[in-house]
């Protein structure tokens, strides 16, 4: 079993689009982040939640809005896509309080592509 | 602002040899400091994690270092194997948040 699963895995789509992706985690983890990989590799945090609230927002534009309907569950919603947009977006999961840095668990990274 | 620092970028050496990856921090108040290695078109998997009133971490043949003081941690790895190729991330823990270098890309030849 998948324990952190994203979808879709590749996406490709033209500039000024809107698209969402979707992260569920079946490990019972209370809090849940979005990173974004750019082309050189680097790792950057975006968001997290903890029980479905959010904690961190590093200064992303708004056209990106996270959603977790419920703690097993952060899907990413990109409105008005821009060709800088694209990268590998990861989600990824931990266990704990918020505030608690723990291990996280990554999930496979969704590969956008705006054309 | 945290930054953390990996050099070099990449590193090439033989089977069997035992290597050290290094990693440097800016703000030496920090919660923990984690490695990860990253296959390629894959995502992260935790490797080691390391509290900060830790020192260093083990798990088989790695071992991984904390110098909270200097702003510095290792991660050793014994016996170098072809498999071991993959890059390596250090990531600084401070709250909810992981600050990650670039990370080093580390080829184990035959």
């Amino acid at each position: 079993d998948t324990a952190v699963s994203q979808t879709p895995k590749y996406l490709v789509t033209q500039m000024g689009n809107d698209k969402s992706i979707k992260c569920e985690q079946n490990l019972g983890h209370d809090t849940m982040y979005w990173y974004k990989q750019d082309s050189k590799k680097f790792l950057k945090i975006m968001f997290s939640y903890n029980n479905k609230e959010l904690i961190i927002n590093e200064t992303v534009p708004n056209r990106f809005s996270p959603k977790s309907p419920d703690k097993a569950h952060l899907n990413l919603h990109i409105n008005s896509l821009e060709l800088g947009d694209s990268a590998v977006y990861f989600c990824a999961s931990s266990q704990g309080v918020a505030g608690e840095a723990e291990t996280q668990y990554f999930g496979p990274g969704t590969r956008l592509l705006v054309l | 602002k945290q930054e953390v620092t990996q050099i070099p970028a990449a590193l090439s050496v033989p089977e069997g040899e035992n290597l050290v990856l290094n990693c440097s921090f800016t703000d030496s108040a920090i919660y923990n400091l984690q490695w990860f290695r990253q296959d390629p078109g894959k995502g992260l998997t935790s490797l080691l994690l390391i509290q900060s009133s830790q020192r260093e971490q083990t798990s088989g043949r790695l071992n991984a270092s904390l110098d909270k003081s200097s702003g510095r941690s290792t991660l050793y790895i014994a016996a170098s194997q072809p498999g071991d190729s993959a890059t390596y991330l250090c990531a600084v823990g401070e709250g909810d948040k992981l600050t990650f270098g670039k990370g080093i890309t580390l080829s184990v030849r035959p």
